[in-house]
């Protein structure tokens, strides 16, 4: 694989149930990050992680929680799903050098 | 965080030369400026980053002047494939790690 891969590509949730979207990176990127992306709306930090086994809150942490135990993953959990949570997540990763972002394919989630 | 204005939208033909003003009144020393595009369900994609004056790349242009409140990234002879979602954003790369706060963008539309 080569950059950013995102899993699932789509899925649709029950309300209350939990579900972990998974992030893998393959360029041995220091920071990564999680945003949603609502319907014509641009995109909103939701949490990042500047080195692994670090994580920080964004503009909309609330409802979300990450990890980072390693450099090459970063999951993100939603703990109950409410509707609200009903949007496009996108993974990116950085490096320290450039600051550039590389982007994952996204993940469709609506929660019913 | 320095907060960004740009245009909701722009029309274009093919060929044509495409100026893209984004304003940030507040942004700070460390700040550099960096614009991303967005095709439909993809996630963004760099650009062009710079900090000051002019700086040009194989797609596209970027003018920054000297008080910094403003860029315009330039795009030269767009083509259909250009039309897309262009959003500009300005963060301290000197740890190469942003925090960057996507605005909703400009929607570029070109047409034949």
């Amino acid at each position: 694989i080569a950059g950013i891969t995102q899993a699932p590509t789509s899925q649709i949730l029950a309300a209350g149930r939990r579900m972990t979207l998974r992030c893998t990176q393959d360029m041995r990127h220091n920071a990564m990050y999680w945003y949603r992306q609502d319907l014509g709306l641009g995109l909103r930090l939701i949490h990042y992680s500047n080195t692994a086994g670090t994580t920080g809150k964004g503009e909309v942490p609330d409802g979300y929680s990450v990890s980072r135990a390693n450099t090459d993953d970063f999951p993100l959990t939603l703990a109950s799903a409410v509707p609200s949570q009903t949007s496009v997540y996108f993974c990116a990763s950085s490096d320290s050098l450039s600051g550039e972002q590389f982007f994952g394919p996204g993940t469709r989630l609506t929660v019913l | 965080l320095a907060k960004t204005t740009q245009p909701i939208s722009m029309d274009s033909y093919e060929g044509q030369e495409v100026n893209i003003t984004c304003s940030h009144n507040n942004i700070a020393t460390n700040d550099y400026i960096t614009w991303y595009q967005q095709f439909p369900s993809q996630g963004p994609r760099f650009i062009i980053q710079g900090y000051k004056t002019k700086v040009t790349n194989e797609v596209a242009s970027l003018f920054i002047p000297a008080d910094r409140k403003s860029s315009t990234l330039s795009l030269p002879r767009v083509s259909l494939s250009d039309t897309a979602v262009y959003y500009c954003l300005v963060g301290d790369l000197n740890t190469g790690f942003q925090k960057l706060v996507f605005g909703t963008g400009t929607r570029l539309l070109v047409s034949p």
